[in-house]
């Protein structure tokens, strides 16, 4: 089992510039989640996908921020126009979707925005 | 007031010590779970308990539901075990599946 695989591993952008992350979930896991990690507020949902349709947003900060599931084994998570506030380390993590199924984590992506 | 708390939130101790870290919630739950980052700075899944006591390895994880407190032991810690070790919580309201995160607790165990 490859786990959860994100890329890039690194971005580094100019403020202003799209950015696309991606993520490919383990095979056979019903649930998706993005996450956001800082030094301030620690992680955060972003938003999560359950059989591909987006169940809850709420934590998606501003309209500058969306993702897409088009299948089970791929998910989008894009920032346009990114601004400096964005640089933090995007996680993306899956789970079978059942119950206190467990987590399971990508390896992240750090975005640097200048 | 952070729904989940986590203390201390930097721990430095000397190989062989026995760590403990602590984790308070005020929301009600249907599990908790604790999570392993190491500098690199991958996440892992170490427990997820709803009651009781769970033992992996040198890793022990107790939890209280009626005092909304957890706990995470690590015997005869060692250098390996430096990392950033984090809290989460399942909440019974809004969606089990939406963790509710602590800010982590760094732990450095010294040779």
């Amino acid at each position: 089992d490859a786990g959860v695989i994100q890329s890039p591993r690194h971005e580094v952008t100019e403020m202003g510039q799209e950015v696309t992350l991606r993520c490919k979930p383990i095979s056979g896991h019903n649930s998706l989640f993005w996450y956001r990690q800082t030094m301030m507020r620690g992680l955060e949902l972003l938003i999560y996908f359950n059989n591909n349709v987006p169940i809850d947003d709420s934590g998606m900060p501003e309209d500058r921020f969306s993702a897409k599931m088009p299948n089970a084994s791929f998910s989008t998570l894009k920032i346009q126009p990114s601004e400096p506030r964005d640089s933090a380390v995007y996680f993306c993590a899956s789970s079978l979707g059942t119950v206190n199924s467990p987590l399971h984590f990508g390896n992240g992506t750090r975005l640097t925005v200048t | 007031k952070n729904e989940v708390e986590q203390s201390p939130q930097n721990l430095t101790a000397q190989e062989g010590e026995f760590i403990t870290i602590n984790c308070s919630y005020s929301v009600g739950i249907s599990a908790l779970h604790w999570l392993q980052q190491h500098p690199g700075g991958g996440i892992v899944s170490l427990f997820m308990l709803s009651s009781g006591k769970k033992k992996h390895g040198r890793l022990i994880a107790t939890i209280n539901i009626q005092e909304k407190h957890s706990s995470l032991h690590i015997t005869a810690s060692h250098p390996r075990d430096s990392a950033v070790y984090i809290c989460a919580v399942s909440p019974t309201q809004g969606g089990s599946e939406k963790l509710v995160f602590g800010k982590g607790t760094k732990l450095t165990v010294n040779p």
